[in-house]
């Protein structure tokens, strides 16, 4: 079952433009994970934030997680056609193992020139 | 540094046919995850292998589908017999430990006819 769900399921933006992508996840969570999927690729593991951060920095990336809320969002800044891509949000439970990632839906982003 | 890699990249099969999927983890990394991403939503968790011990296998459906990782280092997830709705993409992962980054491979995308 997935434990959390990407808003919104679709993004269509210029190049150029900002892209904010938001999760939202159901249990208490020991970090939440960002991975990007091309067509037809694998993930690639963007960052993580703890439970105990409320804000990361990976280049152009920017990551929120306001656990009150059980949410997250990511921040793509100064988008490139190739950042065209689904992306998914996973979470690590805070019990159990942690390594037991339960991923959201996607946000499918689409950057066009 | 080679990075996970899964064969076939692709299959059709007709149903009721076996299947095999193979998967070469990352050197190193201990920790082997299979996990099937339906069209349209996340991948989903089969099974985790801490080296050669299946530690969480509470998502694979034992009755067609069976996973070995007999040397702690490849792996191969079978399923016998295959069904319609096993049409999707079967992705491994690697890790170096429990709790570590997972890195994905290209995933097998089955198409069963």
């Amino acid at each position: 079952s997935q434990q959390g769900e990407e808003d919104p399921q679709a993004l269509s933006i210029q190049e150029g433009e900002n892209a904010t992508m938001n999760c939202s996840y159901k249990t208490s969570i020991n970090n939440l994970q960002w991975y990007r999927q091309n067509s037809g690729r694998g993930l690639v593991h963007l960052i993580l934030i703890r439970s105990n951060e409320r804000e990361k920095h990976s280049g152009r990336l920017r990551v929120t997680l306001d656990t009150s809320k059980k949410s997250s969002s990511l921040l793509i800044t100064a988008s490139r056609a190739a950042d065209t891509a689904s992306y998914f949000c996973a979470t690590s439970p805070s019990t159990g193992t942690a390594s037991k990632l339960t991923f959201g839906t996607g946000t499918r982003l689409q950057v066009t020139l | 540094e080679a990075g996970v890699v899964q064969s076939p990249r692709y299959k059709i099969i007709e149903k009721k046919q076996p299947v095999a999927f193979w998967c070469n983890p990352i050197s190193g990394h201990n920790t082997l995850y299979w996990y099937l991403q339906n069209l349209g939503q996340g991948p989903e968790l089969l099974i985790r292998y801490e080296n050669e011990e299946a530690v969480d296998d509470s998502q694979l459906p034992k009755d067609r589908f069976s996973a070995e990782r007999l040397k702690g280092v490849d792996s191969t997830l079978k399923i016998q017999p295959a069904e319609l709705g096993d049409s999707a993409v079967y992705l491994c992962a690697s890790s170096l430990g429990p709790g570590e980054t997972q890195y994905f491979g290209p995933g097998t995308r089955l198409l069963v006819l």
